[in-house]
């Protein structure tokens, strides 16, 4: 039972470049979160998916995009990358019932130059 | 728009010590108010959670205070051990929903000296 893996661990981009992250989880959960962390923002919503089939805007979506490939997998893509998008990024998911606990991944560190 | 202010931004204490961070939250329809752990290149991690009908929950020498007029809430660790040294951050979500969009405060790193 891994949990909630994350690839890769580290990346480092150029200006304009694309690339995906990548998320699963193996406890059969409904919902997944994206996440980004930086230095005293603690952590804010990129997107979230409240179920299979499902996604939606969090606080801070612009530049990126998601898809929930099936109940296991949430990928976040970043078409151009940009500076700003420097960070840590999380993945997390949770069950929708009998529990309110989010699980988190161990993060991607994403440097864009 | 920070709707959970988290503070202090960092905390030094000493073996022994007793360790306080504080948070309030402005949204009255946050109904679920989680600390989380995050120890350096690891995923937070979920220390322990208060729903607003208690005012207080205890996990070992853990403890959250709960203020609902104030719409503040405080996390207690009990006799800090350098094994405590972390970033923890509050967080909160709204009722009415099952998948729970969690609001993080900005994060406190504790530092306990041995």
């Amino acid at each position: 039972n891994a949990g909630v893996t994350q690839t890769p661990k580290f990346q480092v981009l150029k200006t304009g470049q694309s690339m995906t992250l990548q998320c699963a989880q193996d406890m059969n959960h409904n919902s997944m979160y994206w996440y980004r962390q930086d230095p005293g923002m603690g952590l804010r919503l990129i997107y979230y998916s409240a179920s299979e089939g499902t996604t939606d805007k969090g606080e801070v979506p612009n530049g990126y995009n998601v898809s929930r490939l099936n109940k296991r997998e949430f990928s976040l893509r970043l078409e151009s990358a940009a500076p700003s998008q420097t960070s840590v990024y999380f993945c997390a998911s949770k069950n929708t019932i009998g529990t309110d606990t989010q699980y988190f991944g161990p993060g991607t560190r994403l440097t864009v130059l | 728009q920070q709707q959970v202010k988290q503070s202090p931004q960092s905390l030094i204490v000493q073996k022994g010590g007793i360790s306080i961070i504080n948070c309030a939250y402005e949204n009255t329809a946050f109904d679920y108010f989680p600390w989380y752990q995050q120890f350096p290149g690891k995923g937070p991690a979920l220390l322990i959670a208060i729903r607003p009908d208690v005012s207080e929950k205890k996990e070992g020498r853990f403890t959250i205070s709960f203020n609902k007029s104030a719409k503040q809430f405080s996390l207690h660790i009990m006799d800090s051990q350098p094994g405590d040294s972390a970033t923890y951050f509050c967080a909160a979500s709204p009722r009415g929903t099952s998948y729970g969009k969690l609001t993080f405060g900005q994060g406190t790193i504790l530092t306990v000296h041995p």
